[in-house]
């Protein structure tokens, strides 16, 4: 049981260019979650998803693309990527249902963006 | 977070003192007050949670209590180790969404603990 996993862990870049980030996880949760982690901003919620097809705005979604066509899987795409786009990035599942509230995190991309 | 306010942002203590750190939140409504905690280079995880009909929560050396009357909710590690050191976050429920089931973090608090 992988749980949920995020591809590629590292990956280097250069402005302008397109990047996409997978995240897939094996439990069926309802919800997926993208995070971004910078130093002196904490984690920012970039893009959040309550279902297939069903994508919503988090605090920073700017330069990000989603889609979410099947349950397991929510890439996070960088259009055009830019220097301030280089962090640590999270994926993130939770199931639906009331009192579950849990959030599991993959184990992160580091996105150097040059 | 949104509504939600950490303190302190740094946090030094010895090997085997008490660590408390503090969470003051806005919204009446909220039900459900989570602690996760990040080592360096890891990811969050879940370390604690308490909900609004409980005062207290335990578990070995970490416990969260709620004050639903002054707003604010505090995780408490007594006879703190070094395997404690970590990033520790009380994240809330967004509710800048329709369905208002996101988690905002904020920035954490930073404990260090020193042998």
């Amino acid at each position: 049981d992988a749980g949920i996993t995020q591809s590629p862990r590292y990956k280097i870049t250069e402005t302008g260019r397109q990047v996409t980030l997978m995240c897939h996880q094996t439990w069926s949760h309802s919800y997926m979650f993208w995070y971004r982690q910078d130093l002196g901003h904490g984690l920012r919620l970039i893009y959040y998803s309550a279902a297939a097809d069903i994508t919503d705005k988090g605090e920073v979604p700017d330069g990000y693309v989603v889609s979410r066509s099947k349950t397991e899987n929510f890439p996070l795409t960088l259009e055009s990527a830019t220097r301030s786009q280089t962090s640590v990035y999270f994926c993130a599942s939770r199931p639906s249902g009331p009192g579950i509230n849990e959030q599991f995190f993959g184990p992160g991309t580091r996105l150097t963006v040059l | 977070g949104e509504n939600v306010e950490q303190h302190p942002s740094t946090l030094s203590v010895q090997e085997g003192d008490s660590a408390v750190i503090k969470c003051t939140y806005s919204d009446s409504a909220s039900n459900y007050f989570p602690w996760y905690k990040q080592e360096l280079g890891k990811r969050p995880q879940l370390i604690i949670d308490i909900r609004s009909n409980v005062g207290e929560k335990k578990d070995q050396r970490i416990a969260v209590t709620l004050n639903k009357t002054a707003k604010h909710f505090s995780l408490h590690i007594t006879e703190t180790q070094p395997e404690d050191s970590a990033v520790y976050f009380c994240p809330e429920r967004s509710h800048r969404n329709q369905a208002g089931t996101a988690l905002i973090f904020g920035k954490g608090t930073t404990l260090s603990v020193s042998s």
